[in-house]
């Protein structure tokens, strides 16, 4: 069955970086479309980056844009999020999920499944 | 960029009430709405894409309408499993964006 698998999580001092994976599984990786989406403690989704299937196009919510880079290895079938100058607001649960693919993406409709279980970056000193 | 507005942000019903949950958006984003259901310690799960498609495996009571500018969730006989969060997300124009949610509460 597809899985998503996020991976990299942990507890981080303000200003240091943190890599996350999320390894996908039953689905055909290369083809779709990959995001990052975060919820902080008790809030709502925050929608952070989208990669095309094949890493040539890449968008970020203006939230992370500098600090975070999405990127994908699709040898691995793994997507990765580098984050780096974390912020206390950046503690959340991080969600990796599979864009809808063909011509869902490709005309901009861009829903969003399936989710992995996400992966818990706690921002502290 | 595009401001969504989701209401209510919290709302309180019966099992067998009708429930309507609605997003609102700053522009013209044709049908590109979708909404997301998300019950505590758990991922968001897909319900409604492209504002009226239900997603396979997904209740009959639910459904999704509107175009444009406007757009609803309609649960017609509220279910105790139905307690949850409720979200809309926007895609359009390279843009992507949640509403602010709606948190459901059985009563």
């Amino acid at each position: 069955q597809v899985q998503l698998v996020e991976s990299g999580g942990g507890v981080v001092q303000p200003g240091r970086s943190l890599r996350l994976s999320c390894v996908a599984s039953g689905f055909t990786f290369s083809n779709f479309p990959m995001h990052w989406v975060r919820q902080a403690p008790g809030k709502g989704l925050e929608w952070l980056t989208i990669i095309s299937y094949d890493g040539t196009n890449i968008n970020y919510a203006d939230s992370v844009k500098g600090r975070f880079t999405i990127s994908r290895d699709n040898s691995k079938n793994t997507l990765y999020l580098q984050m780096n100058n974390l912020r206390a607001e950046d503690t959340a649960v991080y969600y990796c999920a599979s864009n809808c693919g063909g011509d869902c993406y490709s005309s901009g409709y861009n829903w969003i499944d399936p989710w992995g279980q996400g992966t818990l970056v706690t921002v502290s000193s | 960029d595009i401001q969504m507005t989701q209401s209510p942000s919290s709302l309180s019903a019966s099992v067998g009430d009708r429930v309507t949950i609605t997003c609102r958006a700053s522009q013209y984003i044709r049908n590109h709405l979708h909404w997301y259901q998300q019950k505590p310690g758990k991922a968001p799960k897909l319900l409604i894409h492209a504002a009226t498609g239900l997603e396979s495996g997904v209740p009959s009571r639910f459904s999704g309408s509107g175009f444009g500018t406007d757009f609803t969730l309609t649960i017609s006989s509220l279910q105790p499993e139905d307690s949850a969060a409720y979200y809309c997300q926007v895609s359009y124009s390279d843009f992507i964006t949640f509403g602010q949610g709606t948190r459901l509460e059985i009563k």
